[in-house]
């Protein structure tokens, strides 16, 4: 099992600021995901990275793949009561079919 | 809407108890994954089907089985229900089961073990 660690747990901020989450692993993995979670509800699925280095671009969200595949960032713009939610990062090895999830960063972004 | 569904929504119990949770996937995805999410534990991986296989084998218990019929369709039994099973369980599909599938989540099923 490949361990994701998430950081960090929890990022309260006011509407506006910028944020960064953290998704960090001693493993390679071939691919990494990014979910974001509302209480009660499914996890949505966000972005997949697959190349090192690669980044990717969703309105106000960057995500960014390490160069070894190990670790990948999500920051968020401008934040918005909207963003509040559970970040999951989740990632797959070479080896593996089953995705390993990270913790979590619960969000909270304040009016 | 994820376009993945699950019964029912809502699961109260209680201990030593069996249940069957229900998912239906995606249309046109083969593969389906059951996952178990408490507050101590966070999102865990319990078993992968992939057209009707098992696939990939989880932290899933003795006391839980799953399989996935003809129609895609999958069910996941608890038996012998425990307060410690009280928790959200999710059901995601994907088209294949590649390394970088991407995986859809249903609305999940709160189970409650009194």
């Amino acid at each position: 099992t490949q361990l994701l660690e998430q950081s960090p747990q929890f990022l309260s901020i006011q509407e506006g600021e910028n944020l960064t989450v953290y998704c960090n692993s001693s493993s390679v993995f071939s691919s990494l995901q990014w979910y974001r979670q509302e209480p009660g509800e499914g996890p949505v699925l966000l972005v997949t990275v697959v190349t090192g280095g690669e980044v990717k671009k969703l309105k106000r969200l960057t995500f960014q793949f390490g160069d070894a595949r190990k670790d990948s960032s999500l920051h968020i713009t401008a934040a918005q009561p909207g963003d509040t939610g559970l970040y999951l990062c989740a990632g797959s090895g070479s080896n593996d079919y089953k995705l390993s999830f990270g913790a979590g960063t619960t969000v909270t972004v304040r009016a | 809407d994820s376009g993945v569904t699950q019964t029912p929504k809502h699961l109260i119990t209680a201990t030593g108890q069996r249940v069957t949770l229900r998912c239906s996937p995606r249309s046109g995805d083969l593969s389906v994954y059951w996952y178990q999410q408490s507050l101590d534990q966070g999102l865990q991986f319990l078993i992968q089907y992939y057209n009707g296989e098992e696939r990939a084998k989880g932290n899933i218990l003795e006391r839980f089985s799953a399989q996935q019929f003809p129609d895609l369709h999958s069910e996941l039994n608890l038996s012998s229900l425990e307060l410690g099973d009280s928790a959200l369980y999710f059901c995601a599909s994907s088209k294949t089961s590649g390394r970088t599938n991407e995986q859809f989540f249903g609305p999940g099923t709160r189970l409650t073990v009194l």
